[in-house]
């Protein structure tokens, strides 16, 4: 079975700190993304990578960074936090593009509640 | 532009009814997939089938089954004889094959919660 997993499933921060969500995956995927989650919006896309290193915009990537330095792990920063940050952030990963280009299903993590006071 | 309009925010049926649930969806390009996820109170989303541009075949899994119709951009699912633990939410979502970044666009997502 694919494991994602994220290193908090709650927190809560203030107004101006930094924050750091981590995500490590244990089946080799080459793609990695970052969703938060908010009521009436669905899941939207922050920031997402295809390799170690590698790390591309998504839809909503203001006030966000990440970094990926390993294959496995796909951490998400929050240089300095805010209200409106607060929120559920899901990480999710996929493995490469497959035979004829489909695109693979992610597996997602269980998820951070992140509060922002 | 919303790509995945998922119209229902939240149905609610008593167990044994059948639900189902409409996801409309919008893309210029020919080759795409749809997915389904469910989201259970747990929190984490859960796969539940994927499905390519060129496959209309209609798809049974126990008591899901999906129905996709290109001719009006839709990819409903419905749950035959729902049960408590099928509540959750639901979400449709796209992902098109030109833009070769894997995003998924998802739907606002429609909460199911079946009654005892």
């Amino acid at each position: 079975d694919v494991k994602v997993t994220q290193s908090s499933r709650y927190l809560v921060k203030r107004t101006g700190e930094k924050v750091f969500l981590e995500c490590v995956q244990d089946m080799d995927h080459e793609n990695m993304f970052w969703y938060r989650q908010d009521p009436g919006l669905g899941l939207r896309l922050i920031y997402f990578s295809y390799d170690v290193k590698m790390k591309e915009k998504g839809d909503i990537p203001e006030g966000y960074s990440v970094s990926r330095e390993k294959k496995e792990r796909f951490s998400l920063i929050l240089e300095s936090a805010s209200t409106n940050q607060t929120s559920m952030y899901l990480c999710a990963s996929s493995l490469d593009v497959g035979a004829g280009g489909a695109h693979n299903e992610q597996f997602f993590g269980p998820g951070t509640r992140l509060t922002v006071l | 532009a919303q790509k995945v309009t998922q119209a229902q925010t939240e149905i609610s049926v008593v167990e044994k009814e059948d639900v189902t649930l409409d996801c409309v969806y919008e893309t210029r390009d020919t080759t795409y997939y749809l997915f389904w996820y469910k989201q259970p109170p747990s929190g984490e989303l859960v796969f539940l089938i994927r499905r390519n541009s060129f496959d209309e075949q209609n798809e049974i899994s126990g008591r899901y089954s999906w129905n996709f119709q290109k001719s009006t951009s839709s990819f409903n699912f419905t749950i035959t004889a729902s049960q408590v633990v099928d509540s959750a939410v639901y979400f449709c979502a796209l992902s098109e094959a030109w833009s070769n970044d894997y995003k998924l666009s998802f739907g606002a997502g429609t909460t199911v919660t079946v009654r005892a």
